[in-house]
């Protein structure tokens, strides 16, 4: 498995405003994806962090609403923009190794409150 | 359209009563069903992958069983920190490495 950390594990911000949240991996990884869980709900994912290229998103999200960065194998930002309240959520970053397993691990995640 | 549904929505259990919970799935070309304990204000933690028919994996107090239409995940003897929210997930031809989830089931055991 992977050591995944992110940053930062809580924030409650304004309506207008934009969150960038980190994820950062303790190995060199193949893919890194963002997934948001809505409360009560389950996981829906946003987009594949490509390295070297433009993230891979999923139909509903948009790439004004949902920056994605990944420099390197072991780092991914998150920003999302123009908050609304609806954007409350738990967000979380998740990775595959590679090899022989296709296994995905995830990250603590980030719990997000727009007032 | 691929989806895969949980049931129960939540379970509640004494310590040492066993139970099943339920992953069912209508999807094209399963390319592997996950499943994953979630606890309140964390992620989502692995606990198997499961690829074809038949097959079978254990840990502890838990299996995993997979058929062609669905998935369960056997509790044996429960104990209270087995209490949490169970995801079953999976990943299908054609999705790439997409993970599709299910709402899960809330699992509270009780001393």
């Amino acid at each position: 498995s992977a050591v995944i950390s992110q940053k930062p594990s809580r924030d409650i911000c304004q309506r207008g405003t934009s969150l960038t949240i980190q994820c950062q991996v303790d190995s060199q990884v193949t893919m890194m994806f963002w997934y948001r869980q809505q409360p009560g709900q389950s996981l829906t994912l946003i987009a594949t962090a490509n390295q070297g290229s433009e993230a891979t998103y999923e139909s509903g999200f948009v790439i004004d609403k949902f920056p994605i960065s990944r420099p390197n194998l072991t780092f991914s930002t998150l920003t999302v923009s123009n908050m609304s309240p609806e954007d409350s959520s738990i967000y979380l970053c998740s990775v595959e190794i590679g090899g022989v397993t296709d296994t995905q691990y995830f990250g603590p995640g980030t719990r997000l409150t727009v007032l | 359209e691929d989806q895969v549904t949980q049931s129960p929505e939540a379970l509640r259990l004494q310590e040492g009563e066993s139970s099943s919970l339920n992953c069912s799935y209508t999807v094209s070309g399963l390319r592997g069903l996950f499943w994953y304990r979630q606890d309140p204000g964390k992620g989502p933690e692995f606990l198997f992958t499961l690829y074809s028919a038949g097959e079978e994996k254990e840990k502890e107090r838990l299996k995993a069983t997979l058929t062609k239409k669905e998935s369960f995940l056997h509790i044996t003897a429960p104990k209270p920190e087995d209490s949490a929210t169970y995801l079953c997930a999976f990943r299908f031809s054609g999705g790439y490495n997409k993970l599709i989830f299910g709402a899960g089931t809330r699992l509270a055991v009780h001393p």
